[in-house]
């Protein structure tokens, strides 16, 4: 299967600051989405993303497909935007990375 | 909300034990997806349903028996299941299978066996 690489493993954020979290995938994939998984294990889709860019208020996602990344950009990061964000992508089924776990501190 | 829902939240049971883990999706999709996450480890894709008909079966023990009777409904099927198994199981669903739509994924059971 696809491997899937996520960086930062781990990151914390003063409340209101900025980040970026990156994707990179071993192979082309026709499907990419990002996850957040909040404290309480569920799983919410951000963004489906094989290519091009898409903003949805505070949160944005960039794929450059022909170079195999994602990037995932959080603007004024609030407490809520704590938990694990998980990109996923793939031709026939999805592959996930091992995620960033995002603390936000008030 | 997410048009997925699954039962029960949490299952502790015995490795003797027989039980069964619900999943119902509300979102008129046609594919269906049990996924394995362990601590540490990348989600792990189980089975996959696409129109009711299993096209994906991930090297998954035969302690673990998924069953699909519509597009709306899956099942996965506990018994003899070993510590190791403890994990979150997530269901998800999807407009058609092949990885070419948008994933939504229920609350998951966190399952505990000792």
């Amino acid at each position: 299967g696809i491997q899937v690489e996520q960086s930062p493993p781990d990151l914390i954020l003063q409340e209101g600051a900025n980040s970026t979290l990156r994707c990179n995938f071993s192979d082309s994939v026709n499907n990419l989405q990002w996850f957040h998984q909040n404290p309480w294990g569920q799983l919410i889709n951000l963004f489906y993303i094989p290519s091009g860019t898409k903003q949805n208020g505070r949160l944005s996602a960039t794929t450059v497909a022909t170079e195999r990344y994602s990037l995932l950009y959080i603007s004024s990061s609030q407490t809520t935007d704590s938990g694990v964000y998980f990109c996923a992508g793939g031709a026939n089924n999805l592959f996930f990375g091992t995620g960033t776990r995002l603390t936000v501190i008030p | 909300e997410t048009g997925v829902t699954q039962t029960p939240r949490h299952l502790v049971m015995g490795m003797t034990n027989k039980k069964s883990l619900k999943c119902e999706q509300h979102l008129g999709h046609n594919a269906m997806y049990w996924y394995k996450q362990s601590a540490k480890k990348p989600l792990e894709l189980m089975f996959v349903y696409n129109f009711k008909e299993q096209t994906e079966n991930n090297s998954v023990p035969s302690r673990f028996s998924p069953e699909c009777p519509n597009s709306s409904h899956l099942f996965l099927h506990l018994h003899t299941l070993q510590p190791e198994d403890s994990a979150l199981y997530l269901c998800a669903s999807s407009p058609h299978g092949g990885a070419t739509g948008n994933l939504f994924f229920g609350s998951g059971t966190q399952l505990s066996v000792l």
